[in-house]
This record gives C-alpha cells, structure tokens and sequence, in this order.
C-alpha cells in the first residue's frame, strides 16, 4: 500500500533553511486525484498544516509562514520537498508529509511518521 | 482564517463509555470537516471526513455528525486502544486548520 517517509537533517542552525524530503512509495505522486501536504507539531502542542502541492507544480502555503515556505514536487523520484527559511527554535517541531484525497473530503488520509527538526546552534 | 475550537480539551472515561468530543468552526465550512486519532509517537489517523464519512478500516464506534458550525465526534464503547488525542480539521478552505485537540484519558 502507498507509503510515505521524510527525510533530512534532524538539527538545523538558527537563520539557515530547513529542508525535508517526503518520498512516495507504492503509488505515484502523478495522480490527478491527490494533493501532498506538509503538517508541523511543535513538542506537545497541535497540528499547523504548512502547506500543499498538486503532482503538475500548484501550490497552497499557510500565509502565517509568510514567504518562508517553498515545496516543489520531483514526478522522476515521487518526491516532493519542504523548504522554510530563516528558521528560529519556534520552527522545531515533527514534521509530516501527508496525502489529501478528494476521496476523502479532501482530508489527510496517508501520513508519513514524521521527523523530528530541531533549530538550535 | 477559520478557527476550530474543541471541547473539552481533555476527557476522562472508562472503558466500555460513550464519549463525545465537540468542535465548532469560527465560520461555515460546507460539512468539510474530518476528525483525526493520534497516540503518542506516531502520526495522526484519520477517522472521519465530510462530518460524517467513516474512513475504511475504522471501527464503527467512531461516528460524526453535524453541520454547519457544530460538530461532534461520538466513541461508543471505549475500548483500551480509543485512549488518545483527538483533532479536528476544517478540508473547507486554505489555510487548513486544525483544533488543539482533546486529550481521551482512562478514568
């Protein structure tokens, strides 16, 4: 069944940019049917969504993180990636990669286990 | 932004209750809304869609209702493995938001 899994540095230095990557196995990223979002939790509090990408490039962010969120979608690898800049110790959190399924009431239906991303010097 | 506010924020309960678990939106949201399990360590589940649709897989204890602004999450009959936090989210509109979620503990 399909899978996802994130990957990256689990510690990143105040100001640098924090990047993940979720890979989609057993199933394709290229389905018309399906956006793939990106959802924090910061230790012991609630989910943010981030923001979502459609397989052919469209994108939706989460305008609370202004213009420090960039994902971008690799159809070649069934990847797609996670790029917030200028992060401070408020962006550490788990970070999820998650299916959203028309299917489903557009809700995340498929969630990757998400990594833990520390920002510390 | 919608906001989603939950209640109560944590709930004690023996197995074998009825538990309800609440969620209002700051605005309509067209039935757009879905209820999520988590435990400890792991990924959040998704239970319920569209207010009501029972995801495949799920017990048929779980049930959601509502409309409009007011939705419920119903758990018939706990069972030891239903101890958890529980979210909601609005599918409606962007940003997708969730509740702050309500924490089920054994009584």
């Amino acid at each position: 069944q399909l899978q996802l899994q994130e990957s990256g540095p689990g510690l990143v230095k105040p100001s640098e940019t924090l990047s993940l990557t979720c890979t989609v196995s057993g199933g394709s990223i290229s389905s018309s049917i399906y956006y793939w979002g990106w959802i924090r939790q910061p230790p012991g509090k609630g989910l943010e969504w981030i923001g979502s990408i459609y397989y052919s490039g469209g994108t939706y962010n989460n305008p609370s993180l202004k213009s420090r969120v960039t994902i971008s979608v690799d159809t070649s690898k069934n990847q797609f990636s996670l790029k917030l800049s200028s992060v401070t110790a408020a962006d550490t959190a788990v970070y999820h990669c998650a299916r959203r399924a028309s299917s489903s009431g557009y809700a995340f239906d498929i969630w990757g286990q998400g990594t833990m991303v520390t920002v510390s010097s | 932004d919608i906001q989603m506010t939950q209640s109560p924020s944590s709930v004690s309960a023996s197995v074998g209750d009825r538990v309800t678990i609440t969620c209002r939106a700051s605005q309509g949201i067209n039935n757009w809304l879905a209820w999520y399990q988590q435990k400890p360590g792991k990924a959040p589940k998704l239970l319920i869609y569209a207010t009501s649709s029972l995801q495949s897989g799920v017990p048929s204890r779980f049930s959601g209702s509502g409309s409009g602004t007011d939705f419920t999450l119903t758990i018939t009959s706990l069972q030891p493995e239903d101890f958890a936090t529980y979210y909601c989210q609005q599918a409606s509109s962007f940003p997708r938001t969730f509740g702050l979620g309500t924490k089920l503990e054994i009584k």
